[in-house]
């Protein structure tokens, strides 16, 4: 069954403080993985779509990454306003257009 | 820009009945979707449509139907609204070459 885990559920940094979030999927013959980012109240807000391993996109202090098993977004010297969930989702071979979700991971960053 | 706009940001609806949701894209996606999005569970594909008129159930679709009579616009029907459909409803639209979904700002339903 496919499958996307999604981890830690809620991060507190620091301003400043760099980490990490990470997102663990299982599917059949991935054909993309998106990373959206949501604020409380709001709609997903797309940024990046992956397609293979060791494929990288940045935009400002993100960056995310790709392997065959699971997808990093890596956060440099955040500011408050990077404050949001973070949802990572893929498509697999089987799924035409339907996208299989994560849980989400709550990003909080603190002036 | 791509822009999904939904009809209501809040509704608050009674037990029994009908509700509906509307979404408009204005960037001539063929794919139009409605997710809806509980705390914990995430966002469930209730249907799609990838042409005018032509729909596929998700992964929810019971007590659901929708209605796209026009490209840009896919409407979500609650035949007979029931509290267990209390949610955050989220409308989004694709290519249909291209996988990025783009989504609209949600509908906050409440049903009492």
């Amino acid at each position: 069954e496919d499958q996307v885990t999604q981890s830690p559920e809620a991060l507190r940094l620091q301003e400043g403080e760099s980490s990490s979030l990470n997102c663990s999927y299982t599917v059949s013959g991935l054909r993309g993985l998106f990373w959206y980012r949501q604020d409380p109240g709001k709609g997903p807000e797309f940024l990046f779509t992956l397609y293979s391993a060791g494929e990288e996109k940045e935009k400002e202090r993100l960056k995310a990454t790709l392997t065959k098993k699971e997808s990093f977004l890596h956060i440099t010297a955040p500011k408050p306003e990077d404050s949001a969930t973070y949802l990572c989702a893929v498509i697999g071979a089987s799924g035409t257009y339907k996208y299989i979700f994560g849980t989400g991971t709550r990003l909080k960053v603190l002036a | 820009d791509v822009k999904v706009t939904q009809s209501s940001r809040y509704l608050v609806k009674r037990t029994g009945e009908k509700v509906f949701l509307e979404c408009v894209q204005d960037m001539d996606h063929e794919n139009m979707f409605w997710y809806r999005q509980d705390p914990g569970l995430g966002l469930r594909l209730i249907y799609f449509s990838y042409d005018v008129k032509m729909k596929e159930k998700g992964d929810i679709p019971e007590g659901y139907s929708v209605s796209r009579e026009k490209k840009e616009r896919f409407s979500l029907i609650l035949e007979s609204a029931s509290t267990n459909q209390t949610s955050m409803y989220l409308c989004a639209s694709s290519k249909v070459d291209g996988y990025e979904q783009y989504f609209g700002p949600g509908t906050r339903l409440t049903v009492t």
